[in-house]
C-alpha cells in the first residue's frame, strides 16, 4: 500500500527559530495538503498545492509558512520564525483526483513542539 | 462560517452490535462528505466518501447516509469489533475541492 512520508516524527524547536517539515506524497499523486492538529482538537486545513502553485491557503497560512516542491518528490512546508502557537501535530496529505474523490493520502504526521 | 459538529462524548457499544455515528452541518452545501479514521498518534485514513446527490454508500461493514434536507451524516459499522475503536472524522466540501472542513470526531470504544 503506498504510503506519504513525513519527517521528523517528532521536532522540537525554540520559539523565534525556522523549521522545515517535510513529506514525501505519493509518487503518482498531483494534489498535495497540509494540515495541522493542535492537541485535542480539529484537524485544520492549511494549504493546498498543484502543479508547482498553491491552490488555496487558510487565514492560518500566513507570511510565517511557505511550501515548497523543491524537486519531484518533497513537499515542504517551512515556518520562518515559530511561536508557541505552531505547537501541533503537521500533517502532508495527497491526492490523485482534485476532488478527493477516493480520500486523501494523510501521513503519521510531524509533532512540531516549541519552547 | 460553517460548523460540522460530531458528538464529542465517546461511544461505546458492545462487540458485534452496530455503532450509528452522527455528523450534522450548518451554514454550509457541501458536495462531498467523507468519513475518516483515526487513532492515536496517526494520521487520518480514508474510509468512505459520498455525493450530494447519493443517499447511501456502502464498504464492506461500513454505511454512510447523507441527508442534505437534515444536514446530516450517519456512519455505521455493523458487527463491530474491538479493532474499531478509534476516533471517526466526518469531513466536507464544497464546490472548491482544495480543501475539506473536518469536525473534531467521536471516539468510538468497542468492548469486547
Amino acid at each position: 500500500e503506498p504510503e506519504v512520508t513525513q519527517t521528523p516524527s517528532h521536532q522540537v524547536t525554540q520559539m523565534g527559530q525556522e523549521v522545515i517539515l517535510r513529506c514525501v506524497p505519493i509518487s503518482n499523486h498531483l494534489y498535495f495538503y497540509w494540515y495541522r492538529q493542535i492537541l485535542g482538537q480539529k484537524v485544520e486545513f492549511l494549504v493546498s498545492f498543484y502543479n508547482n502553485e498553491i491552490s488555496e491557503k487558510s487565514e492560518i497560512f500566513d507570511d510565517q509558512f511557505s511550501v515548497e516542491r523543491p524537486d519531484g518528490s518533497n513537499f515542504t512546508l517551512k515556518i520562518r520564525s515559530t511561536k508557541l502557537e505552531d505547537s501541533a501535530m503537521y500533517f502532508c496529505a495527497s491526492s490523485r483526483w482534485a476532488t478527493g474523490l477516493y480520500g486523501y493520502t494523510f501521513g503519521s504526521g510531524t509533532r512540531l513542539t516549541v519552547v | 462560517s460553517q460548523k460540522i459538529e460530531q458528538n464529542s462524548e465517546a461511544l461505546n457499544i458492545q462487540e458485534g452490535k452496530t455503532a450509528t455515528l452522527t455528523c450534522n452541518y450548518t451554514n454550509y452545501s457541501p458536495a462531498y462528505l467523507q468519513w475518516y479514521r483515526q487513532d492515536p498518534g496517526r494520521g487520518p485514513v480514508f474510509l468512505l466518501l459520498i455525493r450530494e446527490n447519493e443517499k447511501e454508500k456502502r464498504k464492506e461493514r461500513l454505511k454512510v447516509t447523507f441527508d442534505t434536507t437534515l444536514k446530516q451524516s450517519l456512519f455505521h459499522i455493523t458487527a463491530s469489533q474491538p479493532a474499531d475503536s478509534a476516533t471517526y472524522l466526518c469531513a466536507l466540501t464544497g464546490d472548491n475541492f482544495n480543501k475539506f472542513y473536518f469536525g473534531s470526531g467521536t471516539k468510538l470504544n468497542v468492548k469486547p
